[in-house]
């Protein structure tokens, strides 16, 4: 595609449940990054992949997170258990190589736990 | 850990004013981000820059890397320039794609 999709654009859930958020990157992109920010907050890390593996996991909260990059290209953040304080707009960026270029970044996936 | 701070939080202008938002960081670093969030939350990147000044029409970013401290300027600011703009810096350590970020400059801009 032309940009970085993220799927879905709102998410509503219920505390407990399990999520899933989707991000498909830049063709030809091999660095994904997750990011997660909060009202009045500049991005967090999270994760970030070279090609199929997490290269720096260290940003993940607990083990309720989890993202997989399985063919090197889309990539899913799944979290489990979800508990009100995950909400937030989880952002995903892709770029040519780590480190290196410009980012792109998806529009984001607001997550909302009641 | 790299701190990143941002100055000022938020900065209200008249259309064509000449402006300046400030960004400084705590470990030395191959090269920072400015970056660009609209209302709804999407992000572009404005620059990246390692080293001396960049600029993209009316926006100017400057970088010295010695003081750890780089600039944003806004050569005759429109009310389309309303944003927020956030600068970012990587983790100086293996992990190159860790990025820090500063808090965000609000900026409004009045016809």
């Amino acid at each position: 595609g032309a940009g970085v999709s993220q799927t879905p654009s709102n998410k509503v859930t219920e505390k407990g449940k399990y999520v899933e958020l989707r991000c498909d990157p830049i063709s030809g992109h091999t660095a994904l990054y997750w990011y997660r920010q909060s009202l009045g907050q500049g991005p967090e890390f999270l994760i970030y992949f070279q090609g199929t593996g997490a290269a720096d996991d260290s940003g993940l909260p607990n083990d309720r997170f989890f993202a997989v990059r399985p063919e090197g290209s889309v990539s899913t953040l799944k979290i489990q258990r979800t508990e009100r304080g995950d909400s937030a707009v989880y952002l995903c960026a892709s770029s040519l190589g780590v480190g290196t270029g410009e980012l792109f970044f998806g529009e984001g996936s607001r997550l909302t736990v009641l | 850990k790299n701190e990143v701070e941002q100055s000022p939080q938020n900065l209200t202008a008249q259309e064509g004013e000449f402006i300046t938002i400030n960004c400084s960081y705590s470990v030395g670093i191959s090269a920072l981000h400015w970056l660009q969030q609209h209302p709804g939350g999407g992000i572009v990147s404005l620059f990246m820059l390692s080293s001396g000044k960049k600029k993209h029409g009316r926006l100017i970013a400057t970088i010295n890397i010695q003081e750890k401290h780089s600039s944003l300027h806004i050569t005759a600011s429109h009310p389309r320039d309303s944003a927020v703009y956030i600068c970012a810096v990587p983790d100086r350590g293996s992990t190159l794609g860790r990025l820090y970020f500063g808090r965000g400059t609000q900026l409004t801009v009045w016809p």
